[in-house]
């Protein structure tokens, strides 16, 4: 039963290119949940998806950032026109609609680096 | 302001030594509560959760957390840590009408002296 997996884990990219983050949740697990987690600081939630639903985006920043979750495939994360700034760990979590979105079960995440 | 508060960064024990790690919440209802590890490089596993009932909870690995309603404290507790407990251990928040979004403290790291 393999957990969730996020490729790449390690992602380079220049000043203004797009960087593209995926996430597969585990089987059976239909929430998506996408965190970030910069240098030395604890992770700060971003957004939380259902299939083909942006349920809660309060923590997306207003540009340049989007996630979507489509009815097959993975969850993926999309910042475009990349800044230093974004350097960062970004992790995915998922959740079985059965035992609610509490239970959230974390992949290896992706660290972007942004020269 | 609401927060997750780990006031320790850094605490260093010895092998074999009990542990306590601190988490400090500042919501006006009780939030559900949790305890994850990070090993490095990789993501985070579940220690334990509280959301009700006995307020100590007992998770993997031999932890223990202790939620203290007056305090608005939820302790991590080890009573011998062992060297393969060094990792980075955070305190997250679930806020009931915030359904999905878990609020993280900053982190403690904790490094074991042989």
């Amino acid at each position: 039963n393999a957990g969730v997996m996020q490729n790449p884990r390690h992602l380079v990219r220049r000043r203004g290119q797009e960087a593209r983050l995926r996430c597969s949740p585990m089987k059976g697990h239909s929430h998506v949940y996408w965190y970030r987690q910069l240098p030395e600081e604890g992770l700060k939630f971003m957004v939380y998806l259902q299939k083909e639903n942006i349920i809660d985006e309060s923590g997306m920043p207003k540009e340049r950032f989007s996630a979507e979750f489509p009815k097959e495939g993975p969850s993926i994360l999309r910042i475009q026109q990349v800044v230093r700034g974004d350097s960062a760990a970004y992790f995915c979590a998922s959740s079985n609609p059965g035992t609610g979105f509490w239970e959230q079960f974390f992949g290896p995440g992706t660290r972007l680096t942004v020269l | 302001a609401q927060s997750v508060t780990q006031p320790d960064i850094h605490i260093t024990v010895s092998e074999g030594a009990s542990l306590e790690l601190r988490c400090n919440y500042s919501y006006g209802a009780t939030p559900y509560l949790f305890w994850y590890v990070q090993s490095p490089g990789q993501g985070l596993q579940l220690l334990l959760k509280y959301f009700s009932g006995d307020t100590l909870v007992q998770g993997i690995k031999g932890f223990e957390a202790e939620f203290k309603r007056s305090q608005s404290s939820f302790n991590l507790r080890k009573p011998s840590v062992h060297w393969s407990d060094a990792a980075e251990y955070f305190c997250a928040v679930g806020l009931y009408n915030q359904g999905g979004k878990l609020i993280f403290g900053q982190g403690t790291e904790l490094s074991v002296k042989p």
